[in-house]
């Protein structure tokens, strides 16, 4: 099957320009998540869509970032506007099911460079 | 309590040899504990899982040991490979509605052949 698609797949800015990065995930797959990893770290959960809603944002700064998911399948992840510390690889990922013994299939992610 | 420490941060190993990368958690809502690999330029993947009812998992060369008095749990490497070589994450989730996985912070692992 098909994996988690993301694009682009690289990014680079100038602070306080806008930024969108696209997440197809697998077919059939009702829960997507967005993660941010900054290098040397862990990827961390900023927003968990179920279908089209949110299960969880509260690690998103959302003064600055918003997410969609409209029609329960591809999903957008915005910044406006970017700061450094945004510099980050930003991973999608989807499951077929939030309960946790269905795995978590991760795309290959977005490397966005804050200049 | 929403931490998973992660040690050591970078490990050498020779080919055949045994890699060993341990995990330690605070919050003991904790249900599930997978660990990731990950290969640059690539999202990670996950290697095996194990929740706190048993005290080993073994899946290959990759064993988890779970100990769930010390909060800890780790994973080992047997006959450890160059191909191998990658960033191995833990993580822990108390699933519920959200499934969400907190991540340790890493460990890069080199085998050298």
């Amino acid at each position: 099957e098909a994996g988690v698609a993301q694009s682009p797949r690289y990014k680079i800015i100038e602070k306080r320009q806008s930024v969108a990065f696209w997440c197809n995930p697998i077919s059939g797959h009702a829960t997507l998540y967005w993660y941010q990893q900054i290098l040397g770290q862990g990827p961390k959960l900023l927003i968990q869509f179920q279908n089209n809603g949110v299960v969880d944002d509260s690690q998103l700064p959302k003064d600055r970032f918003s997410a969609e998911r409209l029609k329960g399948v591809d999903s957008t992840l915005k910044i406006q506007p970017a700061k450094l510390e945004d510099s980050a690889v930003y991973l999608c990922a989807s499951s077929f099911h939030r309960k946790p013994t269905y795995e978590q299939y991760f795309g290959p992610g977005t490397r966005l460079t804050v200049t | 309590q929403q931490q998973v420490k992660q040690s050591p941060q970078s490990l050498i190993v020779q080919k055949g040899g045994i890699s060993i990368i341990n995990c330690a958690y605070e919050n003991t809502a904790f249900d599930y504990f997978p660990w990731y690999q990950q290969f640059p330029g690539k999202g990670p993947a996950l290697l095996i899982a194990i929740r706190p009812d048993v005290s080993e998992k073994k899946e290959g060369r990759f064993t988890i040991s779970f100990n769930k008095s010390a909060k800890q749990f780790s994973l080992h490497i047997m006959d450890s490979q160059p191909g191998d070589s990658a960033t191995y994450f833990c993580a822990a989730s108390y699933g519920g509605a959200t499934n969400k996985l907190i991540f340790g912070t890493g460990t890069l692992l080199a085998v050298q052949p």
